[in-house]
């Protein structure tokens, strides 16, 4: 049973364009969302987060979309560029819980030259 | 940076021996987890530690795993008996509990059961 899902495996995106990675769970009680990203042979690394009472947040190139009653949240990057080139898992917790993160199967996102 | 470490990266044992991973988390953490990925699948959530006490655990991690933190500044996950399916890159990770509950991950160890 997932309760975080990733349903597309793979991307690919110009560099330069715009790349939006997408996530939805099924768990009602998560309230707080990050996304990591994975290069090949390294821990997953911490990227941007977002709490329940949000729908945006932002960081840099990095923006972070909530939509609670959709129970979807999505990654955009924008402009790509080839370090970005990775794995992006989506993951949620439920803070008022525990703090037991639940990861989703992650999108590799290739950037193209 | 603060970092999560884990030793070895690879660890290469015989099914049916006994294995152990080190991590050394944050030192101001106070909540531990343990988290494996078996090649071309997702991240699977094992267990979290906090107060010197497991606080939670998955179906995953049964009598054969256990974990410690055996001196204050060391993580370590056990498994007794290893099977060909614990064949995984094991990854530490630890968070804070001040309001910010981003987990720090360390860089993984590559476990292969022969």
């Amino acid at each position: 049973d997932q309760q975080v899902k990733q349903n597309s495996p793979s991307l690919s995106v110009q560099e330069g364009r715009i790349s939006i990675l997408n996530c939805d769970y099924t768990n009602s009680m998560f309230d707080y969302f990050l996304w990591y990203k994975k290069y090949p042979a390294e821990g997953p690394t911490f990227l941007i987060s977002i709490s329940s009472i949000k729908d945006k947040n932002e960081d840099g190139r990095f923006t972070v979309f909530l939509n609670k009653s959709a129970k979807h949240l999505s990654l955009h990057i924008v402009p790509s560029q080839p370090g970005d080139s990775a794995v992006y898992f989506c993951a949620a917790s439920a803070m008022n819980r525990d703090d037991k993160i639940i990861f989703g199967k992650g999108t590799r996102l290739h950037i193209l030259p | 940076e603060p970092e999560v470490t884990q030793t070895p990266s690879h660890q290469v044992t015989q099914m049916g021996q006994e294995v152990i991973l080190r991590c050394v988390p944050i030192s101001n953490h106070l909540y531990f987890y343990w988290y494996r990925q078996i090649l071309g699948q997702k991240v699977e959530f094992l267990v979290s530690f906090y107060n010197n006490e497991i606080s939670e655990k998955s179906e995953i991690f049964d009598d054969q795993f256990s974990v410690e933190r055996p001196d204050g500044s060391n993580f370590t996950l056990k498994i007794r008996s290893t099977k060909l399916e614990d064949s995984a890159m094991y990854f530490c990770a630890s968070s804070s509990r001040d309001g910010n509950t981003e987990a720090f991950f360390g860089q993984g160890t590559r476990l292969t059961v022969v």
